[in-house]
């Protein structure tokens, strides 16, 4: 149980364009979904929190217009990095919680490596 | 605020040694702490997590940690490493307060096993 999904696992664009990454909680209903950046060697770093029907919190310094988050749905929460440029090449990952409580488990995806030219 | 020291960003140890994996933590409340682990280009999965019931926790795979309050630690250990535990090592903490259990992560520890 808890599986959590992402889609694409790699993209690849040009500069300028946008790119859309889902996530999903398979058999689960994620009231809290997380989405970190990690760059290679390092650790996660928490991009912004969505709840279902509300507006994402972004962390300070992540670009809200540049990183839209949609949490449509109780398994749904998609990513979208607009007009993409080559910093914004990372592995992006996505994580779901029951409640969003401190004691509660994230359940993480395996990750969308997105590669911009 | 919260924060996490993994002490040593790679580790490298014997197949069958001990695997002692250093994890310092700061909070400013009764922290909530998890260790992960995660393969090459894979996403984390869960090895154990402490949440204020027993200081020692039990994990999957063999490993364990535990909760030591007056040093702030929360090292993980396993008593014999397996070719398969080579993996990238994260110990995270998570809030209480309001802001939907954000977890706070370690540098993270590259574990290497020897043959």
């Amino acid at each position: 149980g808890a599986v959590v999904s992402q889609h694409p696992s790699w993209v690849i664009c040009k500069s300028g364009t946008s790119v859309k990454i889902e996530c999903r909680s398979l058999d689960f209903q994620a009231t809290t979904m997380f989405w970190y950046r990690q760059f290679p060697k390092q650790s996660l770093m928490l991009m912004a929190t969505s709840n279902e029907g509300s507006k994402a919190t972004y962390e300070q310094g992540v670009e809200k217009d540049k990183f839209l988050i949609n949490h449509a749905s109780l398994t749904l929460s998609t990513l979208t990095v607009t007009s993409a440029h080559p910093e914004d090449s990372s592995f992006y990952i996505c994580s779901a919680s029951l409640d969003g409580r401190g004691t509660d488990t994230q359940y993480f995806g395996p990750g969308t490596r997105l590669t911009v030219l | 605020a919260q924060s996490v020291t993994q002490l040593g960003s790679h580790v490298s140890v014997s197949e069958g040694a001990l695997v002692l994996l250093r994890c310092n933590y700061s909070s400013s409340v009764p922290p909530y702490l998890f260790w992960y682990v995660q393969y090459p280009n894979q996403g984390l999965q869960l090895l154990l997590k402490y949440t204020s019931a027993a200081t020692l926790v039990k994990g999957i795979n063999g490993f364990e940690a535990e909760f030591k309050k007056s040093e702030t630690s929360f090292h993980l250990t396993k008593p014999s490493a397996h070719m398969s535990d080579a993996a990238e090592y994260f110990c995270a903490v998570s809030d209480q307060g309001n802001q939907g259990g954000k977890l706070i992560f370690g540098q993270g520890t590259e574990l290497s096993v020897k043959p």
